[in-house]
């Protein structure tokens, strides 16, 4: 079946640097990316969305970059903040294969941001 | 609009015992689906729906049944409860052609003792 990976389950940062998060994924049917961010006690929200046709998408404080040669993605938050601290997951989904919308999501990574 | 509304938010089941988990939305999506988080890992799909009447099994869906009489409701059904079915239950919807963007609700913690 499908995988999806982090590289670090914790990733902790200094308020003010940027953040990394890394993720690896299987599937290389899938064409279409998620990245949510999950509060203690909440729901996954969702932050960002990337299509296999782009490489690099930005948002407010946020850009993802998928490399598709290697079956790659990374979430890049630009001067982190105390709010920030979260756990993050991406998420992959074949739906033109299967016609459908189906997400895969990876194990997350912990992000803590040091005052 | 309220969004997605999962109820209880807590529950605490014998083993054996049964119980199902509400799910509502009022964005009129037709997809929906349930996903179960264990502690320290992502979401693993149970089960989802693409419209009324319609379900269909996704990556871990023994020992749960759903059903979708309504576009709006979707209820998740635990049976015979386990203790391997201690987890958090969230239930998400979106619309074809609209978004693929999953809107998810606060969750159902369930612990099977």
């Amino acid at each position: 079946g499908e995988s999806v990976g982090l590289h670090l389950p914790t990733l902790s940062v200094q308020e003010g640097d940027n953040s990394i998060i890394n993720c690896a994924y299987s599937n290389s049917a899938s064409d279409y990316f998620i990245w949510y961010k999950q509060e203690s006690g909440k729901g996954p929200q969702f932050i960002i969305d990337i299509r296999s046709n782009m490489d690099k998408r930005q948002g407010q404080r946020v850009t993802v970059l998928l490399n598709k040669t290697v079956k790659h993605l990374s979430l890049q938050i630009a001067a982190t903040q105390p709010g920030d601290s979260a756990v993050y997951f991406c998420a992959e989904n074949p739906a033109r294969l299967y016609n459908f919308n189906k997400f895969y999501f990876g194990s997350g990574t912990k992000l803590n941001v040091k005052p | 609009n309220a969004g997605v509304t999962q109820t209880p938010k807590f529950r605490i089941l014998k083993i054996g015992q049964s119980m199902t988990l509400q799910c509502t939305q009022d964005m009129n999506h037709n997809y929906m689906y349930w996903y179960r988080q264990d502690p320290g890992m992502g979401l693993k799909l149970i089960y989802y729906s693409v419209g009324a009447g319609i379900t269909d099994k996704g990556e871990v869906p023994n020992g749960y049944n759903v059903s979708r009489s309504t576009t709006e409701d979707f209820p998740l059904r635990l049976e015979l409860a386990a203790p391997s079915q201690t987890s958090v239950y969230f239930c998400a919807s979106t619309r074809q052609g609209e978004t693929e963007k999953l809107f998810f609700g606060s969750g159902t913690q369930l612990s099977v003792l």
